[in-house]
């Protein structure tokens, strides 16, 4: 049981290039997330999952698109990075079980450092 | 709108010391409350939680009381250790059904022995 996993770890683009961030999840989770975290403002919600095939935009969405084909994957694309988007991202998905919700927690990932030159 | 804050850091205390973390938060509706704590070059995990006033949330010694009458979350522990040196994250969540969390800005703690 890895629990959540990203790849890749480090990424430095140059500004106008693409890539995809992955998020796996080996829990069976419903819900994924997607996080940023910059230094003094904590971590701000990108998009998130409440199934496989469902996507939805949170706080800071745009010059961002996820894709969620499995229910364990959530990727994250930038289509032309911007030196704004230089950040570290979280993954996490959401355990939610029992009575009026008496488990409800999110595991977060390791974490993914990107710097946009 | 649904905002956390906390208090500037960086902390730094010694070893037993009494730990208070203020969080106050504004929201619509009746917001859950959460304490994440992230260690050193890993991502955030749950330390405690209330899900409505007058809640008490506890783990590994820490405590938060839900004070709805003043918004605010506090995070106290009664004797650090130097392992509890990470940065500690308040949080919010108002919608039942995604949970989206909203989150403060983090507060460094440094326990020096």
């Amino acid at each position: 049981n890895a629990g959540v996993t990203q790849t890749p770890k480090f990424r430095v683009l140059k500004t106008g290039q693409s890539m995809t961030l992955l998020c796996a999840q080996d829990m069976n989770h419903e819900y994924m997330y997607w996080y940023r975290q910059d230094p003094g403002m904590g971590l701000r919600l990108i998009h998130y999952s409440v199934g496989e095939g469902t996507t939805a935009k949170g706080e800071v969405p745009d010059g961002y698109n996820v894709s969620r084909l499995k229910k364990q994957n959530f990727l994250l694309g930038l289509e032309s990075a911007a030196p704004s988007q230089t950040s570290v991202y979280f993954c996490a998905s959401r355990e939610v079980k029992g009575p009026r919700f008496s488990t409800d927690t999110q595991y977060f990932g390791p974490g993914t450092r990107l710097t946009v030159l | 709108g649904n905002s956390v804050t906390q208090m500037e850091g960086p902390v730094t205390l010694s070893e037993e010391a009494f730990l208070t973390i203020n969080c106050t938060y504004t929201a619509t509706g009746y917001p859950s409350l959460f304490w994440y704590v992230q260690y050193p070059g890993e991502g955030l995990q749950l330390l405690l939680k209330a899900t409505k006033a007058d809640d008490k949330g506890s783990n590994k010694g820490f405590e938060a009381t839900y004070r709805k009458e003043t918004t605010s979350f506090h995070l106290e522990k009664g004797s650090v250790q130097v392992s509890d040196s990470a940065v500690y994250f308040c949080a919010l969540s108002v919608i039942q059904g995604a949970q989206k969390l909203v989150f403060g800005q983090g507060t460094r703690l440094t326990i020096n022995p």
